[in-house]
């Protein structure tokens, strides 16, 4: 069965980092663009960021380029999301998800990640 | 950046109701137009992309329809299980993807 799992959200200071993590199983992970969106009530869906197959382009959200960075690890069917001088506006949960012929086609559950202090 | 607005914002149908729920972009997004729906704490699930087709495993009564600017997401006979929130999302003038702010499908 095709499934992503995310992890390492938590509770995180203004100006802290955090990195989330996606683990991809029963599918070629290697043969899909993977993204990042997040949910907030105020925000609603949005999307942060894009990787391609092999990790050579990234794209970013406005309101997190020069702050989040995405990475993925083929080897380890692994898509990473480092987060760096977190706002409170970064509040929300974090879906990762595909996408090639039909976009996002498949979501994980999501991670929380709340920046308060 | 495309904009997408949703109507209406909460629409309250009885099971066996047809329900019909649209999506606006602020510019052509061609044929790239999908819908997503979402249950209290769960993702959102992929149920119609390029306008059109259907998802895998995606039951015949969810049918979209529209072109340019203006799209419809239609369940024909709406079940219990089909109470929940719709989102439209634009792919194709990105980045960004963006999705609508949803329409709440709930009982009247």
């Amino acid at each position: 069965e095709e499934s992503l799992v995310e992890s390492g959200g938590d509770l995180v200071q203004p100006g802290g980092s955090l990195r989330l993590s996606c683990a991809a199983s029963g599918f070629t992970f290697s043969g899909f663009w993977m993204h990042w969106v997040r949910q907030s009530p105020e925000k609603g869906l949005e999307w942060v960021s894009r990787i391609n197959y092999n990790g050579s382009v990234t794209t970013y959200a406005d309101s997190v380029k020069g702050r989040f960075a995405i990475s993925r690890d083929n080897a380890k069917n692994t898509l990473y999301l480092q987060m760096s001088s977190l706002r409170a506006d970064d509040t929300a949960v974090y879906y990762c998800t595909r996408d090639r012929s039909a976009p996002f086609d498949l979501w994980g559950q999501g991670t929380k990640v709340t920046v308060s202090s | 950046e495309i904009v997408l607005t949703q109507s209406p914002v909460t629409l309250s149908v009885s099971p066996g109701d047809r329900a019909t729920l649209s999506c606006r972009a602020s510019q052509n997004v061609r044929s790239s137009l999908a819908w997503y729906q979402q249950k209290p704490g769960q993702p959102p699930r992929l149920l119609i992309y390029g306008i059109i087709t259907r998802a895998i495993g995606v039951p015949a009564r969810f049918s979209g329809s529209g072109s340019g600017t203006e799209f419809t997401l239609t369940i024909s006979s709406l079940q219990s299980e089909d109470f929940a929130v719709y989102y439209c999302l634009q792919y194709n003038n990105m980045p960004p993807w963006t999705f609508g702010p949803g329409t709440k499908v709930d009982l009247k």
